[in-house]
């Protein structure tokens, strides 16, 4: 089983849907949340990121962490054609050690890909 | 500020043959972390670089290798290619490498276009 779960869709909404993407962990030391954007032929580009339960607002995109159940999830408000893209989950492992916290490597979900049609 | 560039985008390559790809970082960064992408296994972690030693390292062979210079730019070689080593190959760059100890603030990774590889 992988450590991060996402549903990798596709997903096709039309244009001013509100779009929900998610992510599932098994693994409670993930304490660091982020949501990449990965447009075709491009690279994944930083959309958010949270390090806290509940809900992360910037603009039409709202990040939600709920670490009781190990659940994350993307909204997107009033969507368009050009989100449509493929959307990717991934998430930092926490350390504590003397002298600080420190965060490991990106674990990223499969991705889930999102068409919004006019 | 320019991103990250990687070079070249594209690449067509016979098994057996090796490859090296370049990657460098956002002006400042000194971390360089690489990443494979396929379609059935997604994003997995390669190794990440600092200060041109290797302070990470995946779940892949060893003919996966790297290094960085002192610049901060880093190549990445994949010796004795296989069928299964097509895949999009990411390189992405940060000021602080993972596991480094932090008061709680930590700096997020940037993304190149990537380098396409198919091996015939």
């Amino acid at each position: 089983q992988k450590e991060v779960e996402q549903d990798p869709g596709p997903l096709s909404v039309p244009e001013g849907a509100i779009v929900s993407l998610n992510c599932t962990y098994s693994n409670s030391a993930f304490q660091y949340f982020m949501w990449y954007r990965q447009y075709s032929r491009k690279g994944p580009e930083l959309l958010m990121y949270t390090y806290s339960s509940g809900n992360k607002e910037d603009g039409r995109f709202t990040a939600q962490v709920d670490k009781s159940s190990k659940y994350i999830s993307l909204f997107i408000r009033d969507s368009q054609p050009s989100d449509s893209a493929t959307y990717l989950c991934a998430m930092r492992k926490k350390r504590m050690n003397a002298g600080g916290t420190s965060y490991g490597k990106l674990t990223f979900g499969q991705g889930t890909i999102l068409t919004v049609h006019p | 500020k320019a991103g990250v560039t990687q070079t070249p985008r594209y690449l067509i390559k016979t098994r057996g043959q090796q490859v090296t790809l370049s990657c460098s970082p956002i002006s400042g960064h000194r971390s360089v972390s690489w990443y494979q992408q396929t379609p059935g296994q997604g994003l997995q972690f390669l190794f990440e670089y600092f200060s041109e030693t290797q302070r990470n390292k995946g779940n892949f062979p060893g003919r996966f290798s790297g290094r960085q210079f002192s610049n901060s730019r880093s190549e990445m070689n994949v010796s004795t290619l296989e069928l299964g080593d097509s895949a999009l190959y990411l390189c992405a760059s940060s000021q602080t490498p993972i596991n480094t100890k932090t008061s709680g603030f930590t700096y997020e990774q940037y993304f190149g276009p990537g380098t396409r590889l198919t091996v015939t």
